[in-house]
């Protein structure tokens, strides 16, 4: 069950777009549209932002998408602004019938 | 509104056994999939475990498999994690979440509670 892979750090300027990729295998990623994303504050419970690869949460800002293309998902967020500054994590279940996280993106709004 | 509450956590040695409880509530708790996430201080999140609504069904991270038991009780609004032949790697703070989006969303996580496995 190896981690999925995220770049460490992503950084933008406040209303710029940047995404977070999340690559995995054919065995979890690419098996079925069951990709997830988390954002997590310093000291803070993770929170539920993209379910089922590209569907938001009620609540959640419209400035987040989640999209996928073959072993590799994707988070984008448009319009970066200072709140999003956090640690995010995908996650997908697999094949196995286990699920497994990323490696976690540190975003930072410059 | 939805609450979990992680109990139990604390400090063992190595070899030993501890159990977390997870009280939830402003939800109807047998409706719903939980799970156990876990998260080693500055490290990122680990899954653990997960559990049917009626607690027939399990599934494990290879990592705990063997060592490590998930349940419930439903009359209680209550999930357990028996954990035995702790390890230092078990050593992290342990989220209760509840499976509420889609097919495997985790729509709602409790603050967690630290175990510290350490001689």
């Amino acid at each position: 069950q190896s981690a999925l892979t995220q770049p460490a750090s992503v950084s933008g300027s406040p209303g710029q777009p940047i995404t977070i990729s999340c690559t995995g295998t054919s065995s979890d990623v690419g098996a079925d549209n069951l990709v997830s994303w988390y954002q997590q504050h310093p000291g803070k419970a993770p929170k539920l932002m993209i379910y089922d690869v590209s569907e938001r949460p009620s609540g959640v800002s419209d400035r987040f998408f989640g999209s996928k293309a073959g072993n590799t998902a994707s988070l984008t967020i448009s319009g970066l602004q200072s709140e999003d500054e956090a640690d995010y994590y995908c996650s997908s279940y697999t094949s196995t019938k286990t699920f497994v996280f990323g490696t976690g993106t540190k975003v930072t709004v410059l | 509104e939805v609450q979990l509450v992680e109990s139990g956590g604390g400090s063992v040695q190595p070899g030993g056994s501890l159990r977390l409880s997870c009280a939830a509530s402003g939800f109807t708790f047998r409706n719903f999939w939980m799970y156990w996430v876990r998260q080693a201080p500055g490290k990122g999140l680990v899954w653990v475990s997960r559990l049917k609504t009626d607690g027939t069904y399990t599934e494990y991270a290879d990592s705990v498999k063997g060592r490590f038991t998930i349940s419930r009780d439903n009359g209680k609004n209550t999930l357990y994690l028996q954990m035995e032949s702790l390890r230092t790697e078990d050593t992290a703070v342990y989220y209760c979440v509840r499976g509420g989006m889609g097919n495997t969303g985790l729509d709602h996580w409790g603050q967690g509670t630290l175990v510290t496995v350490s001689s």
